[in-house]
């Protein structure tokens, strides 16, 4: 069975800090997604990841993915309130069936001024 | 900027009613999705649809769920039979466009509160 895991859970920052979060996942997989969600809200994509060694970069955040160690890494750089949210790693579960992704259990960021 | 929509986007239901809740995926999109995320916890994948039919499906999604794609737009995720413990927000989601980014696309959900 395919298991997800983020750490950490719960992240307080303050502005201007780096801080990198983990996403370990349990069996093989090409496809590894980023996504941030606000309270009560939606799920906002952030990355994809579709090979070994992916790196993309997106403002202040840029995420990365190793195949052979099953990670990949959110990194936030210069942190701003306004990044305050919830993150979440995905993982294609079952074989890679597209889009039936199993969802780590989210690591609650809170950039403090 | 295409989107997927959802409707309702707050349903409060008695327990043992019936509840559809519906989604409009994105037009050029071949495979949809319905998740569900109870309150404070990690989303869970319910159930892929795919060419007309189930192509997957969880060990949450038992007898009292089903899907449906009625027409060439919306896809309905029916609950027979609230449970108080299907209370939940319901994410519909959408891929498989040309060209494919491998991308996922979710609605803004709809919350369920059974009573």
């Amino acid at each position: 069975e395919l298991k997800v895991e983020q750490n950490p859970l719960f992240l307080s920052m303050q502005e201007g800090k780096n801080y990198t979060i983990y996403c370990n996942y349990s069996t093989t997989s090409d496809r590894l997604y980023w996504y941030r969600q606000d309270p009560g809200k939606s799920l906002e994509s952030l990355f994809v990841l579709l090979s070994n060694g992916a790196v993309k970069q997106e403002g202040r955040l840029m995420a990365s993915l190793d195949t052979k160690a099953r990670l990949s890494t959110l990194h936030i750089t210069a942190a701003v309130h306004d990044l305050s949210a919830t993150y979440f790693c995905a993982v294609e579960g079952n074989g890679g069936s597209q889009g039936n992704l199993i969802f780590g259990k989210g690591t609650k960021l809170s950039v403090k001024p | 900027e295409p989107e997927v929509t959802q409707t309702p986007s707050h349903q409060v239901t008695q327990m043992g009613q019936e509840v559809i809740l519906r989604c409009v995926p994105i037009s050029n999109h071949l495979y949809f999705y319905w998740y569900r995320q109870i309150l404070g916890q990690k989303v869970e994948f319910l159930v892929s649809f795919y060419n007309n039919e189930i192509s997957e499906k969880s060990e949450i999604f038992d007898d009292q769920f089903s899907v449906e794609r009625p027409d060439g737009s919306n896809f309905t995720l029916k609950i027979r039979s609230t449970k108080l413990e299907d209370s939940a927000m319901y994410f519909c989601a959408s891929t498989g466009g040309y060209p494919d980014t491998g991308e996922l696309f979710f609605g803004e959900g709809s919350r369920l509160t059974v009573l």
